[in-house]
Formats: C-alpha cells, sequence, structure tokens
C-alpha cells in the first residue's frame, strides 16, 4: 500500500463549478501536510499548508481529518488556470523529509 | 532571486553511459534534495542533505546511482551506468531550516535508449 494515495482523476470540471477531491495516508506519525501545484511538464510548487482545524486561501480550502487520515481540498469557482496536478504531501514528526502522492489532475473547461 | 538551478534541462543517451545531473540550490538554503518523477511511480525521493551531508539514501535505487554535496551550492546526481529504466524527470529541490517549503528546480528529462 502507497504511503499517501489520491486519485489520479482526471476531474473534468465546468468553469465556474466547484470540485473537491481527497488523499489518504497510511502513517499515523504524519505530522504535517501540504497541497502542491503541478503544472504539465513543469515543477512542483507549494500551494498550501493544511492545519488541524482547516484552512482557506482564497477559493481553495483544505481540510484534515486525522481520525480518518485523510486531507482534502476544495477549489471553488474554477477558473481555467487552476487546471493542473495537485498533490497531497505528507511529512513526518522526524526529519525533512516529505511523502508525495501520486496527484490528482484538474481539468477545468470553459 | 534564482531558483534552484538544474542542468541539463534535457539528457538523451544510450544505456551503459555515465549520465551526470547537477543541481544549484537557493543560497542560503541548508537541505536539499533529489527526485525522480515517473508516470508509474510519482515523485520518489531519492536522497537528501542537511549542511552538504547525506541524510537519508534509502531512496536510491541502487548502486548505480550515487550522490555527491561538495560544497553548499552545488549537488551531482550520477547514474553509471544508465538503463533505459532510468528515463524520468530529476527533480533538485532545496529549503530552509525551519521552513518544511521545498523549492524545486525545472528537472532535467532524461531518456536513457
Amino acid at each position: 500500500r502507497k504511503e499517501v494515495e489520491q486519485d489520479p482523476g482526471p476531474f473534468n470540471v465546468p468553469e465556474g463549478a466547484t470540485v473537491a477531491f481527497n488523499c489518504t495516508y497510511s502513517n499515523s506519525a504524519s505530522q504535517s501536510f501540504f497541497w502542491y501545484r503541478q503544472d504539465c511538464r513543469k515543477e512542483p510548487k507549494l500551494l498550501m499548508s493544511v492545519y488541524s482545524s482547516g484552512n482557506e486561501d482564497g477559493r481553495f480550502t483544505a481540510q484534515l481529518n486525522r481520525a480518518s487520515q485523510y486531507i482534502s481540498l476544495l477549489i471553488r469557482d474554477s477558473k481555467l488556470s487552476d487546471s493542473a496536478t495537485y498533490l497531497c504531501v505528507v511529512k513526518e514528526a522526524a526529519g525533512n523529509k516529505l511523502t508525495f502522492g501520486g496527484g490528482t489532475r484538474v481539468l477545468v473547461k470553459p | 532571486d534564482a531558483g534552484v538551478i538544474q542542468s541539463p534541462r534535457h539528457e538523451v543517451t544510450e544505456m551503459g553511459q555515465e549520465v551526470t545531473l547537477r543541481c544549484k540550490p537557493i543560497s542560503g538554503h541548508d537541505y536539499l534534495f533529489w527526485y525522480r518523477q515517473t508516470m508509474m511511480r510519482g515523485l520518489e525521493l531519492l536522497i537528501y542533505f542537511n549542511n552538504n551531508v547525506p541524510i537519508d539514501d534509502s531512496g536510491m535505487p541502487e548502486d548505480r546511482f550515487s550522490a555527491k554535496m561538495p560544497n553548499a551550492s552545488f549537488s551531482t546526481l550520477k547514474i553509471q551506468p544508465s538503463e533505459p529504466r532510468d528515463s524520468a524527470v530529476y527533480f533538485c529541490a532545496s529549503s530552509l531550516h525551519g521552513s518544511y517549503e521545498q523549492y524545486f528546480g525545472p528537472g532535467t528529462r532524461l531518456t536513457v535508449t
């Protein structure tokens, strides 16, 4: 079983709609959680950290459920520029190692 | 400010040849990471350094792979001999102590024929 699992998609989303997707992680000792974004043939970039109480950054909302060991990302009012692969990332308590999920591909269409 | 710099951006080589990938981290960052990304396996951590010292190399696939960081501004990942299954995009990333945000370079797309 992979340490961090994601639905690969693609999620085809009409422009202006809301899309949400989850990621599950297997290590209950995981300490920190993030969403990274990767555009086609580009490098990953940090989108947002995920806090225990949930957090928003503009149109993006991230949630963490430690009991069920999953993280979610919701995108409201989707823009064409939101088309990308979203990588779920987990960090264990010790060290600086990040573990990346396989990514969820989102395609926003007019 | 310059981000993480990687060279070459593309490399095509024949099986059995030696390949050397290069990385210059962001100035002042004390962590450096090497990743490999393929469609099948996603983004995998190969090795990471802290203050030029290798901390975790458990992701290095086999003895054909080696990495060095002779100083704070330069690292290499070497594959010798290369095999077709090594074809992937290799990313270098750096981060600052106390921050979990990793800054990735543009990657090196390696094709081994």
